[in-house]
């Protein structure tokens, strides 16, 4: 599976967007770009996942850019139940199990 | 529906002893995956069961093993506990390989502490 970056840490007004970015310049053709969060001591939840198209859900949209080296995932209106880490991976879609996490963003949204 | 359960939530064990940690796939779901994840650090795999068979593992020493049973369910052991192995531990669901049903839920998690 594909490596990717992410900074660090970010912060955000309460009620602005977020926009948390990823690199994954080695993703192989196949392979899906996926984001979780985790809040503080829970298990990883799903946000949402994408080829090369961008997706939105009730949750959050997700922007790839063309050479689908990078994406972008965006929270439209922030609010203080989104801090938490985000995770960006990248993996073949019929390989769930192997997950390869580094160690995300850690968004702060702010009041 | 329930979601991922695990069980214990916490739990402390001395060096050199043993620990047998449960998971419950979601409902629907049949391939169980379990992580460990460091304070501060994202989680990683440690290997994954399909068929009550291991088909996938990562980087972890054979003191971690498991098991899947015909209900899907899956218990994590692991041997010899070192300090290291200090971690929270997680468990992941998804559909078969087979399946397109692969986006992994996870579970709330077991903290082990190894005093």
């Amino acid at each position: 599976d594909a490596k990717t970056t992410q900074p660090t840490s970010m912060d955000c007004a309460e009620g602005r967007a977020a926009n948390l970015p990823c690199n994954h310049s080695t993703i192989s053709g196949n392979e899906y770009v996926y984001w979780y969060r985790q809040i503080h001591s829970q298990g990883p939840q799903y946000i949402i996942h994408g080829l090369k198209n961008n997706e939105t859900n009730e949750m959050a949209s997700l922007i790839i850019t063309e050479d689908r080296k990078s994406s972008t995932l965006i929270l439209p209106h922030a609010t203080l139940r989104d801090t938490a880490v985000y995770y960006c991976i990248v993996r073949v879609r019929t390989n769930a199990g192997k997950s390869t996490f580094g160690d995300g963003t850690t968004l702060t949204v702010k009041p | 529906d329930a979601g991922v359960t695990q069980s214990p939530t916490h739990l402390i064990k001395t060096r050199g002893q043993q620990v047998t940690l449960r998971c419950s796939p979601k409902s629907g779901h049949d391939t169980v995956s379990w992580y460990q994840q460091a304070l501060g650090q994202g989680p990683q795999f440690i290997f994954q069961y399909y068929e009550e068979e291991e088909r996938q593992r990562g980087n972890f020493p054979d003191r971690f093993s498991g098991h899947q049973f015909p209900n899907y369910s899956s218990e994590l052991n692991v041997n010899a506990l070192l300090l290291g192995d200090s971690a929270l531990y997680l468990c992941a669901s998804s559909g078969g390989p087979r399946t397109f049903l692969n986006e992994q839920y996870f579970g709330p998690g077991t903290r082990l502490t190894v005093t």
